[in-house]
């Protein structure tokens, strides 16, 4: 089957432009999660998307930042006024909840943004 | 939160066996351990989990001690495509999972 889907694979914009990234998570999967990761680094949660609760924000490093999840599959991320420093990868990855299940993360191959 | 702890490199030679241990002090009860290797430009692949004792597949084994407060990663025979960086996740559904800075190991001829 498909796995985790993120577009486009590489985004170049110029500083203080909107960017919208987009994560198209493997069916069925109701968690969903994205990370950034800056050359050789680790990676930097950010937010995190489950079934139909809240979503845990605590990640986003400033309200620049937002995603979204409709309905309960593909989730976009969001980065307004880009700075050179959101220049990263941004990971997706999705799994699935069933109960006493702890299913791991599968990870989409990333989306590398350049802010020029 | 349980925070991950590993070596940043490690170094070996095709053939040898390499384990790579992940310290998380503070775990919780309902943490598993998940292993997860990252090519360049790639995201990061499901290697192995496990709650206690060991783990087996194809490709590694993952030892669990009984208190948990620390896990290795063993993987037999490497060679030069298991140059990769190694991360130790350690939580569970239904929770923020927070990766640590990983360990980036080199396999040489």
């Amino acid at each position: 089957g498909a796995g985790v889907s993120q577009s486009p694979s590489n985004k170049v914009t110029e500083k203080g432009k909107d960017v919208e990234l987009r994560c198209d998570p493997i069916s069925g999967h109701t968690a969903l999660y994205w990370y950034r990761q800056s050359l050789g680094q680790g990676l930097e949660f950010l937010i995190y998307f489950q079934g139909n609760s809240a979503p845990d924000k605590s990640g986003l490093p400033s309200d620049r930042f937002s995603a979204e999840r409709t309905g309960g599959s593909v989730s976009t991320l969001t980065i307004q006024r880009t700075q050179q420093e959101d220049s990263a990868v941004y990971l997706c990855a999705s799994s699935s909840d069933r109960a006493f299940d702890n299913s791991p993360l599968h990870f989409g191959n990333g989306t590398r943004l350049t802010v020029t | 939160l349980a925070k991950t702890t590993q070596p940043i490199s490690m170094d070996s030679y095709e053939g040898q066996e390499v384990n790579i241990t992940c310290s998380h002090n503070n775990i919780a009860t309902n943490d598993y351990i998940t292993w997860y290797q990252q090519f360049p430009s790639q995201g990061p692949r499901f290697i192995i989990q496990g709650y206690k004792t060991k783990v087996t597949n194809e490709v590694a084994s993952l030892f669990i001690p009984a208190d948990r407060k620390s896990s290795t990663l063993s993987l037999p025979r490497v060679s030069l495509s298991d140059t990769a960086v190694y991360y130790c996740l350690v939580g569970a559904l239904g929770s923020t999972l927070t990766f640590g800075k990983g360990t980036m190991l080199l396999v040489s001829p």
